[in-house]
């Protein structure tokens, strides 16, 4: 089983609407989580943090589940500017190795 | 600059030919990291170094790949008798080292490795 997985999509929907990406993780030793988003032959950027408390920033909506191993991203009113691939990423702890999924693809169609 | 420099951008080779490639990191981030990047792949963790030295070298896929950081500045990915399997993007990315922010990934463009 890999560490991380994700639906690689293409989730393909209409501007202004709202979509949901998950993740699993299978290390349950796993303290950090992130995701990246991955414009076309761009290199990935850190798009937010991922909180036990879950957290918001604008129309994007980061939730954890510690105990189904299991992170989601919400995009809601998306823009034609949200069309990338997200990756889900994990870490045990401090300095290991931060873990990617394969990544999500999102179209934002006009 | 301010960012993550790669060079070279990209890279055709032949196979069985030895390669190097070079990453700068971010001026005085301390941990530093190599990945790539297959067609429709997440980045694949290689090795990380604190300063000068390899944290975690277990992501290197055989003894035909080998990263140094001489001075805990800049790194260089060396990978001996290429095969075509080892075609790929090459990502350096760096990072404060600092508690908390680990997350915080700073990558270069990559290097976009071609092996005929």
């Amino acid at each position: 089983r890999k560490e991380v997985e994700q639906d690689p999509g293409p989730f393909n929907v209409p501007e202004g609407a709202t979509v949901a990406f998950n993740c699993t993780y299978s290390n349950s030793a796993s303290q950090s989580f992130f995701w990246y988003r991955q414009d076309c032959r761009k290199e990935p950027k850190l798009l937010m943090s991922v909180y036990s408390s879950g957290n918001e920033d604008g129309r994007f909506t980061a939730q954890l589940n510690r105990a189904s191993q299991y992170i989601s991203l919400l995009i809601r009113d998306s823009k034609l500017s949200d069309s990338a691939t997200y990756l889900c990423v994990v870490a045990k702890s401090g300095n290991t190795p931060l873990v990617f999924g394969k990544g999500t693809r999102l179209s934002v169609i006009a | 600059g301010a960012g993550v420099s790669q060079t070279p951008s990209n890279k055709v080779t032949e196979k069985g030919k030895y390669v190097e490639l070079r990453c700068d990191p971010i001026s005085g981030h301390t941990a530093l990291y190599w990945y790539r990047q297959s067609l429709g792949q997440g980045p694949e963790f290689l090795i990380y170094f604190q300063g000068t030295g390899a944290a975690d070298d277990s992501g290197l896929p055989n003894d035909r790949f080998f990263a140094v950081r001489p001075e805990g500045s800049v790194s260089t990915l060396k990978i001996q008798r290429t095969e075509r399997g080892d075609s790929a993007v090459y990502l350096c990315a760096s990072s404060s080292g600092l508690a908390g922010g680990q997350g915080e990934l700073f990558f270069g463009e990559g290097s976009r490795l071609t092996v005929l």
